[in-house]
Order: structure tokens, then C-alpha cells, then sequence
């Protein structure tokens, strides 16, 4: 079975700051999904990634995903404290309808 | 609404009682998905439909988890002689895409029941 791991496990930055998350499989990669967790809440979808060598940015954030399909970097420019949370990367199996494989996640907390 | 909806947010029970726990997908999704959390965990998955048919079951950890979606929206999963270990935030998510329509759609989620087990 795939699996994923994420690192660090946990990270805490001052405001402003830019900072990375990584997130490497065991396996190839199809699909490569990046979502944000607030404590007792669900998950939130921040991007997708499928091709190898692919970037997308969605305002301060930026996800990659390596030729290789094999490992994915979440990049965030200029921390703020809306940032904060838990930031999990999931792996599909095949296609984009198949069940997810999640890594355990990063803890991400932002100081003034 | 706009977004996927979970049942009751919390629930306590007491070991050996049965639990149903509801999600109500974004209406015209496809694919439903139910997900355990463990603490400090990432989401373990539990099932998948496609519509009203249960395409995989292969991650329900005992015959004592059942799920339905009887008319291909709202599901249920039930949860039979509840025991300590099933304590865990149970997550829905659902998906325009289908099992055999590569559409590229992400999974949406709802906020999760955190059932407890005393």
C-alpha cells in the first residue's frame, strides 16, 4: 500500500516568514492533493497536482509536484497567522474519484 | 448548503450501543467518500459509493461498520456494539467525479462527527 510521509511534523515560524512542507511517497504518485485542517473542523482543499514537474499557486501558497511524481513541496510566502493549521498531502490511486491515502500530517502555528 | 454536511458534530455513547452517523453530500456529487481520524493521525479511508452502489468497502475495520446511500445522496454510517477503539472524528467527503470519469475533481469535505466511546 502507499504510503506517504510528510516533514517536519510539526513547524512554527514568526510572521513573515516563508516557509516549506515536503511530502514524499513510496510510490508514484496519481494525484497529489494538498488540504488544510483546522482543529475539530474537515479539511479544506487547497490544490491538486498531476503531472510531473507541475507548480500551481493560489495566492500566497504554492505547490509542486517532482518529475518523478514521487515527492510534493508546499511553499508559503509571508506567513500570516490565518495560515496556521494542519496541512495534509493525499495520494490518489488512480484516477481522481479513487480513495485518498493521507500522510500524517504537518502542524504549521504562525507567531506575531 | 453549499458545502458537505456531517451529523451530529459530536457524539458520546456507551460501550456495546450502536451509533448511525449522517452526511449529506453537495447535491449533483457523485462520489461519496466516509473517512476515519484517529488524534494526531491523518484520515484512514472507510468506503467509497459511486451513486447508491458501495464500490469499496475494503477499509471497514470490522463487519460491525456498515454504510449505506440508499438513494444516492444522503448516506449513513452505522456502527453496531460501539467499542472503545472506535472513538475518532469520522469524516464524509464528496466528488463530482466518478469512479470511471477521470474529471479531475478534488474531494470536498464536511467538519467531521468526533464520536467517543465511554
Amino acid at each position: 500500500s502507499q504510503e506517504l510521509e510528510q516533514s517536519p511534523q510539526s513547524l512554527i515560524v514568526q510572521e513573515g516568514k516563508n516557509l516549506t512542507i515536503n511530502c514524499t511517497s513510496s510510490k508514484t504518485l496519481y494525484g497529489l492533493y494538498w488540504y488544510k485542517q483546522k482543529y475539530g473542523e474537515g479539511l479544506i482543499f487547497l490544490m491538486m497536482l498531476q503531472k510531473g514537474g507541475e507548480e500551481k499557486s493560489h495566492e500566497k501558497i504554492t505547490a509542486k509536484l517532482d518529475e518523478k511524481k514521487q515527492q510534493s513541496s508546499l511553499h508559503i510566502t509571508a506567513s500570516q497567522p490565518s495560515h496556521a493549521g494542519i496541512y495534509l498531502c493525499g495520494a490518489g490511486d488512480t484516477g481522481t474519484a479513487s480513495k485518498l491515502t493521507f500522510g500524517t500530517g504537518t502542524r504549521l502555528q504562525v507567531t506575531l | 448548503g453549499a458545502g458537505v454536511s456531517q451529523s451530529p458534530r459530536y457524539k458520546v455513547a456507551k460501550r456495546g450501543q450502536d451509533v448511525a452517523l449522517r452526511c449529506d453530500p453537495i447535491s449533483g456529487h457523485v462520489s461519496l467518500f466516509w473517512y476515519q481520524q484517529a488524534l494526531g493521525q491523518g484520515p484512514e479511508f472507510l468506503t467509497y459509493f459511486q451513486n447508491e452502489a458501495q464500490l469499496d468497502k475494503s477499509g471497514l475495520p470490522s463487519d460491525r461498520f456498515f454504510a449505506e446511500r440508499p438513494e444516492g445522496s444522503v448516506s449513513t454510517l452505522k456502527i453496531q456494539r460501539t467499542q472503545q477503539e472506535d472513538s475518532a472524528v469520522y469524516l464524509c467527503a464528496s466528488s463530482l467525479g466518478s469512479w470511471f470519469l477521470d474529471s479531475n475533481q478534488p474531494q470536498h469535505f464536511g467538519d467531521g462527527t468526533r464520536l467517543s466511546i465511554l
